[in-house]
């Protein structure tokens, strides 16, 4: 079981807008900031969203995130069949001492 | 350009041990975290541990800790991840990683290295 709780699917027609949620502890997400990250099949992780809503050069801007307490968000808007994959949030965790993912959400358009 | 390169995959045998290499380059090698994530089939990114820029200093995730040993080769930018006592449930894919989740300004992941436990 993660330490971050994420809903295990969400599914949108393109064009649509999805919303994927994740929940922590005080010890994580509600002292540090949540990042993001986008799996494709086979592949390593790659970083969506860091510090809760920055996104690194290249990212579109239909990517946004959001926290809120020991909770945040992952907003994609007008959905495209190339968005079809798994998405993670992770957050430092000071009581581990070390970094905690949730368990991915598949997406599917 | 910042890059990690993983050793191929492995095959094990229940109870034995697997050593997995992560060669680093583009970057100063010694000043930064290296952390190791694994994955196993259809389940979510798991954390590790990781080693500290002096080398010295390391930190596990307590379902690992006594199984996992972290090492590294400065000569050749190398880190290593040995996982002992090896079981089925050990199947998964390890990635090394420089996280920006760990308060890196940037994040960087090896293409991972997938590990077979089975009799």
């Amino acid at each position: 079981q993660s330490a971050l709780a994420q809903p295990p699917s969400a599914s949108g027609a393109p064009g649509q807008r999805v919303t994927i949620s994740c929940s922590g502890s005080t010890s994580n997400i509600g002292r540090n900031s949540v990042y993001w990250y986008q799996q494709l099949p086979g592949t390593a992780p790659k970083l969506l969203i860091y510090r809760n809503d920055r996104r690194p050069s290249g990212v579109p801007a239909r990517f946004s995130g959001s926290k809120t307490g020991t909770a945040a968000s992952l907003d994609i808007s007008g959905l495209r069949p190339e968005d079809e994959a798994d998405y993670s949030c992770a957050a430092w965790d000071d009581s581990l001492r070390g970094p905690v993912f949730g368990g991915g959400t598949k997406l599917t358009v | 350009q910042v890059q990690l390169v993983q050793s191929g995959a492995e095959v094990r045998k229940p109870g034995a041990s697997v050593k997995v290499s992560c060669k680093t380059s583009g970057y100063i090698f010694i000043d930064y975290y290296i952390h190791w994530v694994r994955q196993a089939p259809g389940l979510g990114l798991e954390w590790m541990g990781w080693m500290s820029p002096n080398g010295v200093d390391t930190n596990f995730a307590q379902k690992f800790q006594g199984r996992v040993t972290l090492t590294r080769d400065t000569s050749t930018s190398t880190a290593y991840m040995e996982l002992s006592s090896l079981r089925a449930d050990d199947s998964a894919r390890y990635y090394c990683a420089r996280l920006a989740v760990a308060g890196n300004l940037d994040d960087h992941w090896g293409q991972g290295t997938l590990v077979t436990v089975s009799s």
